[in-house]
């Protein structure tokens, strides 16, 4: 069983809607969380931490649920310019950060 | 430096060749990460590096592969006799590993990558 399970998508939104991504994770030691965003052959930059108590950063909401073992990502109002594969990360012991596979957004004018 | 500098971007090679790729952390990031990634995948966990020594290569997926960060800042991955499933972009990343801070604040810095292809 992979340490980080995502839906590949893609997943296909007009312009404007709101879309969300589920992330579950296998480790329940795991003690961080965080939300990257990759575009097409670039390096995975970091788009949020996740906190216990769920934060927000302008259209970006990410939640973490403990108990179930997920993470979500809410985008709202989503721009042409947030299409990109989006990673779940989950840190645990540490020093260890297991990727997800991604899951692809297009956003469509 | 101002970012995580990973060298060359782009590497071919012939199968059986042996190949180094370089990465420079972010200045005073104690911590670096050599992570693989192919094609539709998320990237995966290859080696760990406190200061100079490889706190965690479990992830290192034979003997041909082999790190080294002799002073504690640069790192170079060593491929030996390459084969064509080494193909994929290699990504270094480094951290700060701040202790005593929310372990929120420890996160991964990415360069660019080396992108390497056996033929």
């Amino acid at each position: 069983r992979k340490e980080v399970e995502q839906d590949p998508g893609p997943f296909n939104v007009p312009e404007g809607a709101t879309v969300a991504f589920n992330c579950t994770y296998s480790n329940s030691a795991s003690q961080s969380f965080f939300w990257y965003r990759q575009d097409c052959r670039k390096e995975p930059k970091l788009l949020m931490s996740v906190y216990s108590s769920g934060n927000e950063d302008g259209r970006f909401t990410a939640q973490l649920n403990r108990a179930s073992q997920y993470i979500s990502l809410l985008i709202r109002d989503s721009k042409l310019s947030d299409s990109a594969t989006y990673l779940c990360v989950v840190n645990f012991n540490f020093n260890k950060f297991y990727f997800g596979s991604g899951t692809k957004l297009n956003v469509k004018p | 430096g101002a970012g995580v500098s990973q060298t060359p971007s782009n590497k071919v090679t012939e199968k059986g060749k042996y190949v180094e790729l370089r990465c420079d952390p972010i200045s005073g990031h104690t911590a670096l990460y050599w992570y693989r990634q192919s094609l539709g995948q998320g990237p995966e966990f290859l080696i760990y590096f406190q200061g100079t020594g490889a706190a965690d290569d479990s992830g290192l997926p034979n003997d041909r592969f082999f790190a080294v960060r002799p002073e504690g800042s640069v790192s170079t991955l060593k491929i030996q006799r390459t084969e064509r499933g080494d193909s994929a972009v290699y990504l270094c990343a480094s951290s700060p590993e701040l202790q005593g801070y929310p372990s929120g604040a420890n996160v991964l810095t990415f360069g660019a990558g080396s992108r390497l292809t056996v033929l």
